[in-house]
């Protein structure tokens, strides 16, 4: 199946200070991209839609001046979250769409956050 | 909007087969998904079903969908410690263009040796 990567896999901040992890699909093109929060015991929350070219959708809630998502090209999204606090300390999943006949998303492997 | 809901803890013994059940709302045409996820692990895609099939079968997978009741299930056939991991259906609506996923709330399998 189609790969998605993502890095890094885990991160530890201080707080206060600003984290960027990338999300690649390495062997297909992707003009929309998933960036989903997961916090422990508990189901995937979609944050915002990442689409090349163009803004991210956000959903309700999520704050769009703290987590920048930059799509620059076909096969790289960024989620950068700014200003880190404690209470930003999550899993962080990307996924991307491919059409192979069938509509499927396929997950990156996540970044676990952690702020001091 | 949609709602998918399943049972939190399963547990099996090793060798048995296991049922993992969800319910989803969406009345639309839709494809409905099986992931897994292992601790500290992104989703595996495990299979898929679209809403005008009522079953899958995939090596030791089985999808059933009871459309009617908007009843999906896993079934895992000869199960082994190694599909402990949390299983989430979801599903996305056909209506156009990329759709946005709604997971379950996942259910926790524990196999015991």
């Amino acid at each position: 199946g189609a790969v998605v990567s993502q890095h890094p896999s885990w991160v530890i901040c201080k707080s206060g200070t600003s984290v960027k992890i990338e999300c690649r699909s390495l062997d297909f093109q992707a003009t929309t991209m998933f960036w989903y929060r997961q916090f422990p015991k508990q189901s995937l929350m979609l944050m915002a839609t990442s689409n090349e070219g163009s803004k991210a959708t956000y959903e309700q809630g999520v704050e769009k001046d703290k987590f920048l998502i930059n799509h620059a090209s076909l096969t790289l999204s960024t989620l950068t979250v700014t200003s880190a606090h404690p209470e930003d300390s999550s899993f962080y999943i990307c996924s991307a769409p491919t059409d192979t006949g069938v509509y499927t998303q396929y997950f990156g492997p996540g970044t676990r956050l952690t702020v001091l | 909007g949609e709602d998918v809901e399943q049972s939190l803890f399963l547990s099996v013994r090793e060798g048995d087969s296991s049922v993992i059940n969800c319910t989803y709302t969406d009345s639309s045409s839709t494809y409905l998904y099986w992931y897994k996820q292992e601790p500290g692990a992104g989703l595996q895609l495990l299979t898929y079903i679209f809403s005008n099939m009522d079953m899958k079968q995939d090596q030791r997978l089985t999808v059933l969908l009871n459309k009617k009741d908007k009843h999906l299930s896993l079934r895992i056939a000869d199960t082994q410690t190694g599909d402990s991991a949390i299983y989430f259906c979801a599903e996305i609506p056909i209506s156009g263009g990329y759709q946005k996923v709604t997971f379950g709330t996942g259910t926790k399998l524990q196999v015991i040796p």
